[in-house]
């Protein structure tokens, strides 16, 4: 069976420092891999994702991750983040042959003045 | 477009009762999904279906009904409300298996 971890439960961060939000999944088949960010008292927007090609993937608001099938993970980074930016951020897999994601219990990104 | 719309946004029932979670998407999507949230689990995944009169039990189904009889419409019903179904509910769609999900505002649900 598939599982996520996000190994942080709170990251709390400077104001224009850069973070690093940790994903790892577990699966024995080829993935889809997914961010997806919650503002307060909002429902889910996607982030990026990552399907096929570059395990280099760009996102919206400056957000990337990377896949490394190696370490089964998927990290967040942000090379300089805002006060906007404070919301919980989540990772999600799939498989490639069903619809079905599993979600991980989420990151709060916590950005401090 | 609206996206995907969620009525109500906050229901408070009592143990026993029903009621249904109203759900709708603009958007044409074959697929929709409902899911549940609770502090330090991410979402759990209910039902879903894959277009209309379709649908599957996800993750944690026992409790909950769902039906698509049209595109649009994707309702989530409560048989005998319990305590452990307090959460917050979304309903999402996509245009396909590998699509970006659009997530409803959710609805905050208590039971006492």
């Amino acid at each position: 069976a598939q599982s996520v971890t996000q190994l942080d439960s709170q990251v709390p961060v400077f104001e224009e420092a850069p973070v690093e939000l940790r994903c790892n999944y577990s699966s024995s088949v080829s993935v889809y891999l997914f961010w997806y960010v919650q503002y307060p008292n909002q429902g889910l927007q996607l982030l990026l994702k990552y399907l096929s090609g570059s395990t280099l993937v760009k996102g919206i608001n400056g957000f990337e991750a990377e896949f490394n099938k190696s370490q089964t993970s998927f990290h967040l980074r942000k090379p300089s983040v805002h006060i906007s930016d404070t919301a919980e951020y989540f990772c999600a897999v799939s498989d490639t042959s069903n619809y079905q994601l599993i979600w991980g219990a989420g990151t709060k990104l916590i950005i401090k003045p | 477009n609206a996206g995907v719309t969620q009525t109500p946004k906050f229901q408070v029932l009592k143990t026993g009762q029903s009621m249904t979670l109203q759900c709708a998407q603009d958007m044409n999507h074959e697929y929709m999904s409902w899911y549940r949230q609770d502090p330090g689990m991410g979402l759990r995944l209910i039902h879903y279906s894959v277009g209309a009169g379709i649908t599957d039990q996800g993750e944690v189904p026992n409790g909950y009904n769902v039906s698509r009889s049209t595109t649009e419409d994707f309702p989530l019903r409560l048989l005998s409300a319990a305590p452990s179904q307090t959460s917050v509910y979304f309903c999402a769609s996509s245009s396909n298996r590998m699509g970006t999900q659009y997530f409803g505002p959710g609805t905050r649900l208590t039971v006492l």
